[in-house]
């Protein structure tokens, strides 16, 4: 069976600081990873994914994320956040065959 | 998110009521999915169309019951609902031919159930 975790309901940040939110998933076989953010009553918004090849993928509006296999995590991260960044972070994954199971999201407040 | 669009935005409505939600996508996909998002749960995968058939029910409750005519629209039909029902609900939509491909979501629709 597929999880993910998302051991954080709540980051706070200064804006400008560089932000992290974690992510960890099971997953039988090679997992598709992927991130999406969510905006007040709006849908969500697909971010970035990893599907093979390097660790760190780049996604839109200056994320990254970075895979990493041995601790089964798909971290998120930006250099420098911005106040427009704060909205609700979601993880997901992925096997082959299965359908998508989403993180239970994590709520980014970025600082002025 | 114009790729995905759904009607209404927002919808109030009783416990005897009938009502549909709609879904359109004009991404050229072949699989289309109706999420619940409650307040403090996770996103519920509700029902799965792949090339037009239902490939999966998640446990859902009779009072909805999809409908998936073709590969681009999908409704959700609403009857005698209750107000745990109130949610938003979003539709997605994906190629399912290649895998590693991300869902595009509508901006989904507020259901109130009074």
């Amino acid at each position: 069976a597929q999880s993910v975790a998302q051991p954080e309901d709540q980051v706070n940040v200064a804006e400008g600081n560089p932000l992290t939110v974690k992510c960890t998933y099971s997953v039988s076989g090679n997992p598709y990873l992927f991130w999406y953010v969510q905006y007040p009553n709006r849908g969500l918004q697909f971010l970035l994914k990893y599907i093979t090849g390097d660790n760190l993928v780049k996604g839109s509006y200056g994320f990254e994320a970075e895979f990493n296999k041995s601790q089964t995590s798909f971290h998120l991260k930006k250099p420098s956040a911005l106040v427009s960044d704060s909205a609700l972070y979601f993880c997901a994954v992925r096997a082959y065959g299965q359908n998508f199971v989403f993180g239970p999201g994590t709520r980014l407040s970025v600082l002025p | 998110e114009t790729g995905v669009t759904q009607t209404p935005r927002h919808l109030v409505m009783g416990m005897t009521n009938k009502k549909s939600l709609k879904c359109e996508q004009h991404l050229g996909h072949n699989a289309m999915y109706w999420y619940k998002q409650s307040a403090k749960k996770p996103l519920e995968l509700m029902f799965v169309y792949n090339f037009k058939e239902q490939t999966e029910n998640n446990s859902v409750p009779s009072r909805f019951s999809p409908e998936c005519p073709n590969s681009s629209h999908l409704f959700l039909h609403l009857h005698t609902l209750q107000p745990e029902d109130s949610a938003l609900y979003l539709c997605a939509s994906s190629q399912e031919q290649r895998e590693g491909l991300e869902q595009y979501f509508g901006p989904g629709t507020r259901l109130t159930v009074t």
